[in-house]
């Protein structure tokens, strides 16, 4: 079945511009997580949603980072005004559920981000 | 809170050889440990996931863990390496507010 898809696949911008990462979860997942990987951080948690809850932001680094899900399917995740330290690997994935037999999570293949 | 201590940042083995990925976790509460792989340029793919039902748990290509409370550890084995085991590997811990913290990860080479 379909997974975890996210777009663009890469992406290289100029310092100071804003980009938007798109992530479509797998059909039928109530969470969706936001991740970044980065050569010095390794893997960090950004910000999930579950239903119609308020987001957890509590891993945004900055308030020029913020998502949004509309309709309880796709995200972006919006970052302004680019730095280089934003270049990581971004990735997304999905799960059934928040906890119990449905809580694993499954990765989109992630966005990689080169801000110049 | 949780953490993850991924003890050996690099493994190398022979192809045909046992392979063990070491993790010891850090928890308040009974936790959920899984061992993701990412394979050059691809997603990271679920290899097995312990959540206390038995505390040895197999999962997909082989790879098996054992979960041990006494020593906080969730080591992660395969008894015949192959040269498609070439990855890098994560052990995860899930904290009772649904994040992932994620090891810094085990680089594995096969010699063939």
């Amino acid at each position: 079945g379909a997974g975890v898809s996210q777009s663009p696949s890469n992406k290289v911008t100029e310092k100071g511009k804003d980009v938007e990462l798109r992530c479509d979860p797998i059909s039928g997942h109530t969470a969706l997580y936001w991740y970044r990987q980065s050569l010095g951080q390794g893997l960090e948690f950004l910000i999930y949603f579950q239903g119609n809850s308020a987001p957890d932001k509590s891993g945004l680094p900055s308030d020029r980072f913020s998502a949004e899900r509309t309709g309880g399917s796709v995200s972006t995740l919006t970052i302004q005004r680019t730095q280089q330290e934003d270049s990581a690997v971004y990735l997304c994935a999905s799960s059934l559920e928040l906890w119990g037999l449905g809580e694993t999570q499954y990765f989109g293949p992630g966005t990689r981000l080169l801000v110049l | 809170a949780q953490s993850v201590t991924q003890l050996d940042s690099h493994v190398s083995v022979s192809e045909g050889t046992p392979v063990l990925l070491r993790c010891n976790y850090s928890s308040s509460y009974s936790p959920s440990l899984f061992w993701y792989v990412q394979h050059p340029n691809k997603g990271l793919q679920l290899l097995l996931k312990y959540t206390s039902a038995a505390t040895l748990v197999k999962g997909i290509n082989g790879f098996e863990a054992e979960f041990k409370k006494s020593e906080t550890s969730f080591h992660l084995t395969k008894p015949s390496a192959h040269m498609s085991d070439a990855a890098e590997y994560f052990c995860v811990v899930k904290s009772n507010d649904y994040k992932l913290s994620f090891g810094a990860g085990t680089t594995v080479t096969v010699r063939a």
